[in-house]
């Protein structure tokens, strides 16, 4: 089944050793979204790139990064983590077309900082 | 700026009962309108979209939605709660297209089933 995977699911990363997470896809979605979502509370979107270009959200911390080398994969680097990235990171794709059409989500990663 | 707005961050019904999750929208354009559903540690799973089409919309596993522009809401409705429902539904607004169908999502309500 074409879909959305993230690995890996659950991370433990220790205080301010780089950490990336990875997320593929089988979809050929133009349009590639990393969200984070603290516990109990609404996915927040990081960045996203539509094809190759790259589009950051005013208030992403410069400690977050990204890379898409591909359609298919897109990954999340974490340069320094500190105690409060630890949140469930969420990849998702979407397709730019009319009409619109939904984003569809990965299992998402659990990253812990310890 | 596009919002939603959840009432009801915990909402709770017994098995059997009809659920209301309520979701009210703010948006300059038109809006296209969405419900996501997240099981504890999984990712968000699609439960139905308002594309602009028909203003009463049916989803996966009974739910439905109505957009109502005059109200600017998009309330989630399912006739009977089973426990396999308690989950967390997030309303989540999107511009449309050319704007790469960023997801302004709400904050949340977390639905528990009684038996």
């Amino acid at each position: 089944d074409a879909m959305v995977i993230q690995n890996p699911r659950y991370q433990v990363t220790q205080f301010g050793k780089p950490v990336t997470l990875s997320c593929s896809q089988t979809l050929n979605h133009n349009v590639m979204y990393w969200y984070q979502q603290k516990s109990s509370q609404a996915p927040k979107l990081l960045f996203h790139y539509y094809d190759k270009d790259f589009n950051n959200e005013a208030d992403t911390p410069d400690n977050f990064q990204s890379r898409r080398p591909n359609t298919s994969f897109c990954f999340l680097d974490i340069r320094s983590p500190g105690l409060g990235d630890a949140a469930m990171y969420l990849c998702a794709t979407s397709r730019v077309s009319r009409p619109v059409t939904e984003a569809f989500f990965g299992q998402g990663t659990r990253l812990t900082v310890v | 700026a596009q919002s939603v707005t959840q009432l009801g961050s915990h909402v709770s019904v017994s098995e059997g009962a009809l659920v209301l999750l309520r979701c009210n929208y703010s948006s300059s354009v038109p809006p296209y309108l969405f419900w996501y559903v997240q099981y504890p540690n999984q990712g968000l799973q699609l439960l139905l979209k308002y594309t602009s089409a028909a203003t009463l919309v049916k989803g996966i596993n009974d739910f439905e939605a109505e957009f109502k522009k005059s109200e600017t809401s998009f309330h989630l409705t399912k006739p009977s709660a089973h426990m396999s429902d308690a989950a967390e539904y997030f309303c989540a607004v999107t511009s449309g297209p050319g704007a790469t169908n960023k997801l302004i999502f709400g904050t949340g309500t977390l639905l528990a089933v009684q038996p």
